[in-house]
């Protein structure tokens, strides 16, 4: 089975200042992807990215980056200059290759950015 | 504009009650998903289908049931035998179970008085 574990429940920053939020998983598949979504208080999830377990290469995406690494099981996602506009609670998710069923979420992290 | 609207946003149900939710889309998928999310927890599948008069059981099914009689719509009734229905349902859909470009709706929060 599958697990993804977002460790941080609350972070709060001021704004402008740079914020990473954890994401670990655990699979014993060798092919996956992972997925970050942003849950602003509107409710609706909104898609970041996707990352499929043979790219490790980082990205970078505006104020956004993520991280991912293999050796750790870890894909981690930094905010640069946070915003008021980024408070939400950020999901990291897992689905196997050829799965019909779901995505395996973390719980959630909820960032607070202050002004 | 494409996308999935989920109605109403907020709902109160009494005890005893079945309550319906509803999903419709207007993207063309095939696939379509309900989701409960409870405060610090994440998203866990409740059903899902992957063509219309076709659904299959997620990991927390008991005490919910599902229809999918028209590809724009997956309503969810949510019923008595539920115990804890208070909580958060997103919709979501997907041009397959197998792609994982995945659109949510807006969610409605449940709540039992």
């Amino acid at each position: 089975a599958q697990k993804v574990t977002q460790a941080q429940t609350e972070i709060s920053v001021v704004e402008k200042e740079d914020v990473t939020l954890d994401c670990v998983y655990e699979t014993r598949d060798t092919t996956y992807y992972l997925f970050w979504y942003k849950q602003p208080p509107s409710g609706e999830l909104v898609f970041l990215i996707r990352r499929n377990s043979f790219d490790e290469q980082n990205e970078i995406s505006g104020r956004y980056s993520w991280n991912f690494q293999k050796s750790t099981s870890s894909f981690n996602f930094t905010i640069t200059a946070s915003q008021v506009v980024d408070s939400a609670v950020y999901f990291c998710a897992l689905i196997l290759f050829g799965s019909a069923r779901q995505l395996t979420f973390g719980s959630g992290t909820q960032l607070t950015v202050l002004p | 504009d494409g996308g999935i609207t989920q109605s109403p946003k907020y709902l109160f149900r009494k005890e005893g009650q079945n309550v319906t939710l509803s999903c419709e889309q207007n993207l063309n998928h095939d696939a379509m998903y309900w989701y409960r999310q409870d405060p610090g927890q994440g998203l866990r599948l409740i059903y899902y289908s992957q063509i219309v008069n076709d659904f299959q059981k997620g990991d927390i099914a008991e005490g919910y049931s599902v229809s999918r009689e028209k590809k724009e719509s997956f309503p969810l009734t949510v019923t008595s035998a539920q115990k804890n229905p208070t909580a958060f349902y997103l919709c979501a859909s997907s041009i397959t179970v197998r792609d994982y470009g995945y659109t949510f709706g807006s969610g409605t929060r449940l709540t039992v008085v």
